[in-house]
């Protein structure tokens, strides 16, 4: 079970908004560390996605965007598209672990 | 164009041991942290461990602190990823990653199979 909950899925007709949630706790996400987001494509390594100031890399559409507040963030995706079906994971550090930390992950569906 | 090529995965007993390699390519290797993240199949990441540019600092998961080992030779743009006393639990892909808080740049990953 990972430190940063993520839901196992979510699922969005194209066009349409969804997001998706990262809780932490005081440790991580609460303690001001950045969260970060990450896509992975359906058998493809992870690719960096957005960072915790809400910068893109470039090739990255700004139709997906961060959110942090108090011990949660959240991936924004708008104008759902096919190619958004994917894995998409959450990333912090966490002090008493001393450690990076991912979400679980969850698996976004394009209906 | 960054590259990040791992190599070295493969199938080893439980008890063994695995050197995992990368190769590091279109940037300054000896400029940036760099770390080894684990995927166990059709599981989520997991971040394994860190080294600083230099080498002088390394940071691990509890789960494999004392059987993991990871280090660097900026001479050869390479990470390595000395792995002792392997578990089942072990079994992942495993990807090497270059570390600039966040992951920005990832390898295609390698297979290890521990199993008997």
């Amino acid at each position: 079970q990972s430190v940063l909950t993520q839901p196992p899925s979510v699922s969005g007709a194209p066009g349409q908004r969804v997001t998706i949630s990262c809780t932490g706790s005081s440790s991580n996400i609460g303690a001001a560390y950045d969260v970060h987001w990450y896509q992975q494509l359906p058998g493809t390594a992870p690719k960096f996605l957005i960072s915790g100031n809400n910068n893109r890399p470039s090739g990255v559409p700004d139709r997906f965007s961060g959110f942090k507040s108090g011990t949660s963030a959240s991936l924004a995706i708008t104008g759902l598209q096919a190619e958004d079906e994917a894995d998409y994971y959450c990333q912090s550090y966490d002090s008493s672990l001393s450690g990076v930390l991912f979400g679980g992950g969850t698996k976004l569906t394009v209906l | 164009e960054v590259q990040l090529v791992e190599s070295g995965g493969g199938l080893v007993q439980p008890g063994g041991s695995l050197r995992l390699s990368c190769a590091a390519s279109g940037f300054t290797f000896s400029s940036y942290w760099m770390s080894w993240v684990r995927q166990a199949p059709g599981k989520g990441l997991d971040w394994v461990a860190n080294i600083k540019q230099d080498g002088t600092e390394k940071y691990y998961v509890d789960s494999v602190k004392g059987r993991f080992t990871i280090s660097r030779d900026n001479a050869k743009n390479s990470l390595y990823l000395q792995m002792n006393s392997l578990r089942a639990e072990d079994t992942a892909v495993y990807y090497c990653a270059r570390w600039v808080t966040p992951f920005d740049y990832w390898g295609q990953g390698v297979l290890v199979t521990v199993s008997s």
